[in-house]
């Protein structure tokens, strides 16, 4: 089966790091992307690790173990922009299936 | 051009219409796909598209009609649809995946209700 298991909200202050953790069993693995997305907008890309380690962009790193089945997103200097809904997902082995986690609510406050 | 684009942004709809989405990109990729997502719920694949022929159904209900025209071009057509459809309808796209980037670009989508 299909499992992709993340928290469902988060809370944290500006300026501080968070880490959002994505666990997932699949039956296939071709990558793994993060997508930011804000309340009523469409997805935004923001990530992808397809080998072990850590994938570092700006204020956001991600980090991956296939061997675990683990991966996580860091969001450094947070901003109240960064309030959303972060979405980790799983690419299958033939590339044009894409399967979603339920998303973490990141709430930022002041 | 890095930009998705989906018409109408809303539309309203009784069961017994018959109505299209559209969708449109120009950044070359020859992978486009249709997602429906309900609120507060991750998107859910239903179509892709890959070099303008259908790879991917999952098992769809055939009141969702998709049709791809050209590269560039996707539509979703609907009909006979229930209140139960009512949710954002997001198309993406892609290279294919034997390209080495693989992330979707998202379209903001057309938010649809069924009355």
């Amino acid at each position: 089966g299909q499992n992709i298991d993340q928290p469902t909200e988060m809370t944290a202050t500006e300026g501080a790091i968070v880490q959002i953790n994505c666990t997932y069993q699949t039956s296939g693995f071709n990558g793994l992307f993060w997508y930011q997305q804000h309340a009523g907008e469409a997805p935004t890309f923001l990530s992808y690790n397809v080998l072990d380690g850590l994938e570092e962009k700006g204020r956001f790193s991600s980090f991956l173990s296939r061997s675990k089945g683990y991966s996580y997103l860091l969001l450094k200097e947070l901003q109240m922009k960064d309030s959303a809904s972060y979405l980790c997902a799983v690419r299958d082995d033939g590339g044009f299936k894409t399967i979603f986690g339920a998303g973490t609510r990141l709430f930022v406050k002041a | 051009d890095t930009e998705v684009t989906q018409t109408p942004k809303h539309l309203v709809m009784g069961m017994t219409n018959k109505k299209s989405l559209k969708c449109e990109q120009h950044m070359g990729h020859r992978a486009m796909y249709w997602y429906k997502q309900k609120a507060k719920k991750p998107p859910e694949l239903m179509f892709v598209y890959s070099y303008e022929k259908l790879s991917i159904n999952e098992s769809v209900p055939s009141r969702f009609s998709p049709e791809c025209p050209n590269s560039s071009l996707l539509n979703l057509h609907l009909h006979a649809l229930q209140p139960e459809d009512s949710a954002l309808y997001l198309c993406a796209s892609s290279h294919a995946p034997t390209d080495s980037s693989y992330e979707q670009y998202f379209g903001p989508g057309t938010r649809l209700t069924v009355t």
